[in-house]
């Protein structure tokens, strides 16, 4: 079966870590470039990270820049999300997503994890 | 940075409707396009990719057009799964989505 599953959420102090997971099965996880987005309670959806298939070039949105860390290990299908220095404004349910191609919009999500940033 | 604009905010319409749905983009994106589908508690859903081609699966109800800056996602006939929040994306330099539009029943 095609899914992604993620874990590592959950309740964390402001300025602690996190570092979430993202397991891909069904697919050539290497072949495929891969995404952390992000939703805020009642809010919209917010991208947060790219890695490319091969590991090599990452990009984050200004939110995540200096503080968040995408990283692969294709050798075991999994997806990392290394969150430091957490504040507030980052709790929110976190989705992994593939690209359906290169730079192709995403075809396939998980279920989400969420992460609660509080005291 | 290309801002994503979604209206309207809430759009109320009965099952059978047609459904309307804006994106503009703050400069052209081409057809760099996608739709996605969210309801509460689940994932989102891709719909349409390149402003206009259906997603795996997805039924001939859900239509896109557009190109440039202005894109239209269209339901043909609201059928009751169909309430739920929608959300454009581009990529330019990196991914950014619109806020989204809720279709609520009237």
């Amino acid at each position: 079966e095609v899914q992604l599953l993620e874990s590592g959420g959950g309740l964390e102090q402001p300025g602690g870590s996190l570092r979430l997971s993202c397991s891909g099965s069904g697919f050539t996880f290497n072949s495929y470039g891969m995404n952390w987005v992000r939703q805020a309670p009642g809010k919209g959806l917010e991208w947060v990270s790219a890695i490319s298939g091969s590991g090599l070039n990452t990009y984050y949105a200004d939110s995540a820049k200096g503080r968040f860390t995408i990283s692969r290990d294709n050798s075991k299908n999994t997806l990392f999300l290394q969150m430091n220095s957490l504040r507030g404004e980052d709790t929110a349910v976190y989705y992994c997503a593939k690209e359906g191609g290169y730079k192709q919009p995403f075809d396939l999500w998980g279920r989400g994890t969420l992460v609660t940033v509080s005291s | 940075e290309i801002v994503l604009t979604q209206s309207p905010a809430t759009l109320s319409l009965s099952p059978g409707e047609r459904a309307t749905l804006s994106c503009r983009a703050s400069q052209s994106i081409s057809t760099c396009l996608a739709w996605y589908q969210q309801k509460p508690g689940q994932a989102p859903r891709l719909l349409i990719y390149d402003a206009s081609n259906r997603a795996t699966g997805i039924p001939a109800r859900f239509s896109g057009s557009g190109s440039g800056t202005d894109f239209t996602l269209t339901i043909s006939s609201l059928e009751p799964e169909d309430f739920a929040v929608y959300y454009c994306q581009q990529r330019d330099s990196w991914w950014t989505f619109g806020q989204g539009t809720k279709v609520e029943i009237k």
